[in-house]
């Protein structure tokens, strides 16, 4: 019964390549979100999406793309990989009605090393 | 650049006594401030928050206290336990949907 899963945990991959990682919430919450722990370890938001829209995108390069199927998913396409997409990718997910959006609740992270 | 800053990156403390993690921030138009808390291969988990509004709010053990004028505020934790060593996150809204998270600062607290 986990609440916000990702998938994969690990991922390790070689530079040019193209991945995927996957996100769902059981929780039924209408907004979910992308972050990147970066090496200096500060949280960063790339993107949210809430039922379906994007509604935040950081600047984050092109080679990121965010897709929501529905409003449990959000998944996280990277195109081209670069050294410096190395990093821990956390999903979260929260309700949209007042203040409770800023309670968010957070997946396992995926941890991309890129070679 | 970087908004919100936790200037120290790790604390120890003895079982038992007070815990006090700081946060600062550079913005002005933040109105509400959360701390998370994070174990590892975990990903982080909300703790406890506090309105721009107010200076104070308690939740059993957790105390966190906001200095608008200074920019800062702090977590206490009392009594410590060893269950709270994990990694505190400070954030901070200033719009809907996006949180600015500190770099976090490990607690660890010693039986």
């Amino acid at each position: 019964d986990t609440a916000v899963s990702q998938t994969p945990k690990y991922l390790v991959t070689q530079m040019g390549n193209d991945k995927s990682i996957k996100c769902e919430q059981n929780l039924g919450h209408d907004t979910m979100y992308w972050y990147k722990q970066d090496s200096k370890k500060f949280l960063k938001i790339m993107f949210s999406y809430n039922n379906k829209e994007l509604i935040i995108n950081e600047t984050v390069p092109n080679r990121f793309s965010p897709k929501s199927p529905d409003k449990a998913h959000l998944n996280l396409h990277i195109n081209s990989l670069e050294l410096g997409d190395s990093a821990v990718y956390f999903c979260a997910s929260s309700q949209s009605k007042g203040l409770a959006w800023r309670e968010q609740y957070f997946g396992p992270g995926t941890r991309l090393t890129v070679t | 650049d970087q908004q919100v800053k936790q200037n120290s990156p790790s604390l120890s403390v003895q079982e038992g006594r007070i815990s006090i993690l700081n946060c600062d921030y550079t913005n002005s138009m933040f109105d509400y401030f959360l701390w998370y808390k994070k174990y590892p291969a975990e990903g982080p988990t909300f703790l406890i928050s506090i309105s721009s509004i107010k200076d104070k709010n308690e939740d059993g053990r957790f105390t966190v206290f906001l200095n608008k004028s200074a920019k800062h505020l702090s977590l206490h934790i009392v009594p410590s336990q060893p269950g709270d060593s994990a990694v505190y996150f400070c954030a901070a809204s200033a719009r809907w949907g996006k949180l600015t998270f500190g770099q976090g600062t490990i607690l660890t607290v010693h039986p």
